[in-house]
């Protein structure tokens, strides 16, 4: 089955400044690649996905990046603000051609310092 | 449009208990999903059903069974509840493959 890995576990910056999350996947069939933000006791929240027909992919201040040959995307969040501030899980679908449901990394715990 | 519901919010079993988690959505979605969420372990599929009337096992679904009701209603039952069960339990549901919503949570506790 999938697997995916996500880097770092945690991610302090400063209020303004850049923020990086990398994740990896081994299933080279998978087609679909969603973020996820999840505020303490709270349900996870989609904030942006990729599918694998396009390799970059733009929100305001977030954006996704794809490298299906060397199977890892990322997500990158531009001048930072005190409500980024949150846990973020990248994951992936779509290899098993079916609705198999997603396979989640292990989050990103953002901190955003003022 | 209330989106995905679950309920209970919270639940305290004794181990050996059965208990059922109810998930409903009125988006007309295809498929529905369970997930668990442990610390440190990311969201993890317990079972899924990709249209009305099929149920498939996911990556844990051990100590689990699932019933698709009907379209909007998808339930999670712990037929004998154990502590390794303790967790909050997720569901969600897609009109296609990918685009998955998910409900509030159920936060429960095995003692």
């Amino acid at each position: 089955g999938e697997n995916v890995e996500q880097h770092p576990s945690t991610l302090s910056v400063q209020e303004g400044d850049s923020a990086v999350i990398k994740c990896t996947y081994s299933d080279s069939a998978s087609n679909y690649f969603p973020w996820y933000k999840q505020e303490l006791g709270k349900r996870p929240q989609l904030i942006i996905d990729i599918r694998s027909n396009v390799g970059e992919k733009k929100d305001q201040r977030i954006a996704v990046t794809l490298n299906k040959t060397a199977k890892h995307f990322s997500l990158h969040i531009t001048e930072t603000q005190p409500e980024d501030s949150a846990v973020y899980f990248c994951a992936a679908s779509g290899g098993g051609g079916g609705a198999d449901g997603l396979t989640f990394g292990k989050g990103t715990h953002l901190i955003i310092q003022p | 449009n209330a989106g995905v519901t679950q309920t209970p919010k919270f639940q305290v079993l004794k181990t050996g208990q059965s208990m059922t988690l109810q998930c409903a959505q009125d988006m007309n979605h295809n498929s529905m999903y369970w997930y668990r969420q442990d610390p440190g372990m990311g969201l993890r599929l317990i079972y899924y059903s990709a249209s009305e009337g099929t149920t498939d096992k996911g990556e844990v679904p051990n100590g689990y069974n699932v019933s698709r009701l009907n379209k909007r209603e998808f339930s999670l039952r712990l037929e004998s509840a154990a502590p390794s069960q303790t967790s909050v339990y997720f569901c969600a549901s897609s009109y296609r493959v990918d685009e998955q919503y998910f409900g509030p949570g159920t936060r429960l506790t095995v003692t």
